[in-house]
């Protein structure tokens, strides 16, 4: 399977704990997106990396939130002291600048609940 | 800011209908790309259709097509003989090169056999 792969694919855990997503994109796309999505709505940005620098986070990403593509392959989402809130769709999404440029192919998602 | 609106909430239309879904965009950037994804029940986002902002041409693609006016900052597309397998959410999504991607409320397109 060369696609998209987001681990782990459901994720309970009690408010005020911290978790780690884990996203493998595509492996010759140079881009990394990461979203949430809630139920009823559409996937909202929150960050994306070229290669492993991070170009560009959300204004609505609070600092609890960080992400990391430290050799420019797989991305890690990590939310700290999570909350309520924070219970969603957690989606990655890869793509490569060149060629077919910006069509993002989606991983199947990480669903968070936090208790 | 950005922003895509997608008016139609849910639409139901029986098999073998045609269906357009309705996406209107604001964007103050003169060059951008606009985007269709399909969300089936299984839950996965899948491309469908790109188009930049500096080719209008409205094309084909199988039972596909879309209507992108610059004029009116609309990029509607259409679903020609639906099939029940075409019942799913479709976003449209609005971005710069690439960049800080917006997508729409989505329209949930209910076929029915």
């Amino acid at each position: 399977d060369t696609g998209v792969s987001q681990d782990p694919r459901h994720k309970i855990t009690k408010r005020g704990q911290n978790v780690t997503f884990r996203c493998d994109p595509i492996s010759e796309h140079n881009r990394l997106y990461w979203y949430r999505q809630t139920l009823g709505q559409g996937p909202e940005f929150l960050t994306y990396f070229q290669n492993e620098a991070q170009l560009e986070k959300s204004r609505l990403l609070s600092d609890r939130f960080s992400a990391e593509r430290p050799k420019g392959s797989f991305s890690t989402l990590e939310i700290q002291r999570t909350e309520q809130g924070d219970s969603a769709m957690y989606l990655c999404a890869s793509s490569h600048t060149s060629g077919k440029v910006y069509e993002q192919y989606f991983g199947p998602g990480t669903r968070l609940t936090v208790t | 800011a950005q922003k895509v609106t997608q008016a139609q909430t849910e639409i139901s239309v029986v098999e073998k209908e045609d269906v357009t879904l309705d996406c209107v965009y604001e964007t103050r950037d003169t060059t951008y790309y606009l985007f269709w994804y399909k969300q089936p029940p299984s839950g996965e986002l899948v491309f469908l259709i790109r188009r930049n902002s500096f080719d209008e041409q409205n094309e084909i693609s199988g039972r596909y097509s879309w209507n992108f006016q610059k004029s009116t900052s609309s990029f509607n597309f259409t679903i020609t003989a639906s099939q029940v397998v075409d019942s799913a959410v479709y976003f449209c999504a609005l971005s710069f090169y690439g960049q800080n991607f917006v997508f729409g409320p989505g329209t949930r397109l209910s076929v029915l056999p």
